[in-house]
């Protein structure tokens, strides 16, 4: 079945410190992916929406400066949270659609980011 | 976009049969139901997706109403490797493009007992 890789799968790191999420579409095309957080025993939520070589449309209340999100390929998402705090402290998803068809999204499997 | 109802956790016994219910009464003619389900810290897994028709794969059977306003996913015999959060979420299929944004709810979280 399609494969999302995310990478990494948990960061620890220092307040003000600038982290990179990287998602990959390993093997199909994908001209959308979602960035979602996830905080302790509630749902996703969606974050931001990119697609392929266009700017991502964000959520209300997320933060466009805050959550940088670059869809330069069809293969690869990135989000970067930018001068991260502890509030910041979350579980991300990202998901991909392929090109074709009515296909449903494939999650990768998250990262765990924790500002200290 | 329309919205999804689930109970919030069910029991199972192990290799029993667990059928999962959503309800979705405001369903638009072009929406699939889609299934998908999330292990403890993990990205959520696809499981399966329907339109009209009643759909098989590996993982569950998908029961879907005649008016479609209801859909049952079907674990035929569950394990413990089932224990999850299952969503039901619609998606447009006039967005196949990925334009829709989806919103899950909460889930049903599914425990399965020994």
């Amino acid at each position: 079945g399609a494969v999302v890789s995310q990478h990494p799968s948990w960061v620890i790191c220092k307040s003000g410190t600038s982290v990179k999420i990287e998602c990959r579409s390993l093997d199909f095309q994908a001209t959308t992916m979602f960035w979602y957080r996830q905080f302790p025993k509630q749902s996703l939520m969606l974050m931001a929406t990119s697609n392929e070589g266009s700017k991502a449309t964000y959520e209300q209340g997320v933060e466009k400066d805050k959550f940088l999100i670059n869809h330069a390929s069809l293969t690869l998402s990135t989000l970067t949270v930018t001068s991260a705090h502890p509030e910041d402290s979350s579980f991300y998803i990202c998901s991909a659609l392929q090109v074709v068809g009515n296909q449903p999204q494939h999650f990768g499997d998250g990262t765990r980011l924790s500002i200290l | 976009d329309a919205k999804t109802t689930q109970p919030n956790s069910m029991e199972s016994n192990e290799e029993e049969p667990v059928h999962l219910p959503c309800n979705h009464s405001t369903i638009s003619g072009t929406d699939y139901i889609h299934w998908y389900r999330q292990l403890p810290s993990q990205g959520p897994e696809y499981v399966i997706h329907g339109l009209t028709s009643n759909v098989n794969n590996r993982m569950a059977s998908l029961a879907i109403a005649e008016d479609r306003k209801s859909s049952t996913l079907i674990l035929h015999r569950a394990t413990l490797r089932d224990a999850a959060v299952y969503y039901c979420i619609l998606r447009d299929v006039r967005f196949g493009g990925g334009y829709q944004k989806v919103t899950f709810g909460i889930g049903t979280k599914l425990q399965v007992i020994p």
